[in-house]
């Protein structure tokens, strides 16, 4: 399967701290994608890194990627209950076909 | 208009019933996509559209049809499903930039689908 691994699978931390998770991948890429969901809704896209990149910023979210260990990672700084959802990668290997990852289960407790 | 909608929200059905969702968006993406997931697992890639026409199918069965009248709009007609059908099933759309890249994909809700 292509679908990457992502650890941890669930994840609870206090508000304020920062959240970190993974996701390893088995194919190269073109990039690799973050999308959140929130319970039973649908995907929305973070950010999006691509091949030759290996760091990148958005607000209180930073990504790594690493092509040679095929790993990325998702930093949340400052973390808020609004922060609890679901979180996916997605790497894009060829046109118009994202392959999700397992997904870590972030909650954020007040 | 960066929204992607589906109707309806929530379905029940048996499983001799005809039914259909649909998915609509407005950016002027040329690809479109269902995916089906289950609870607690990521979503499944289905269909995807380039351009209106069928591009992949994942080895779905043929209970569920896709269809795409226009660029903006892509429906799911289902046909004699099974409870293990139960799921959300969410579209998305992109741009089709093409050339071996993938696009970012924007989803809508989701359809909740009941299989009685």
């Amino acid at each position: 399967s292509q679908q990457g691994e992502e650890d941890p699978q669930a994840l609870s931390i206090q508000e304020g701290e920062n959240a970190t998770m993974n996701c390893s991948y088995k194919t190269s890429i073109n990039n690799l994608q973050w999308y959140r969901q929130n319970s039973g809704r649908g995907l929305v896209h973070l950010i999006l890194i691509r091949s030759n990149e290996r760091e990148k910023h958005s607000g209180r979210l930073r990504v790594t990627l690493d092509t040679s260990k095929k790993s990325s990672s998702l930093l949340i700084t400052a973390s808020r209950a609004a922060d609890t959802a679901s979180y996916f990668c997605a790497t894009g290997v060829r046109a118009n076909n994202l392959f999700f990852g397992t997904g870590t289960r972030l909650t954020v407790i007040p | 208009d960066t929204e992607v909608t589906q109707t309806p929200k929530h379905l029940v059905m048996g499983m001799t019933n005809k039914k259909s969702l649909k998915c609509e968006q407005h950016m002027g993406h040329r690809a479109m996509y269902w995916y089906k997931q289950k609870a607690k697992k990521p979503p499944e890639l289905m269909f995807v559209y380039s351009y209106e026409k069928l591009s992949i199918n994942e080895s779905v069965p043929s209970r569920f049809s896709p269809e795409c009248p226009n660029s903006s709009l892509l429906n799911l007609h289902l046909h004699a499903l099974q409870p293990e059908d139960s799921a959300l099933y969410l579209c998305a759309s992109s741009q089709d930039t093409g050339h071996s890249y993938t696009d970012t994909q924007y989803f809508g809700p989701g359809t909740r689908l009941t299989v009685l």
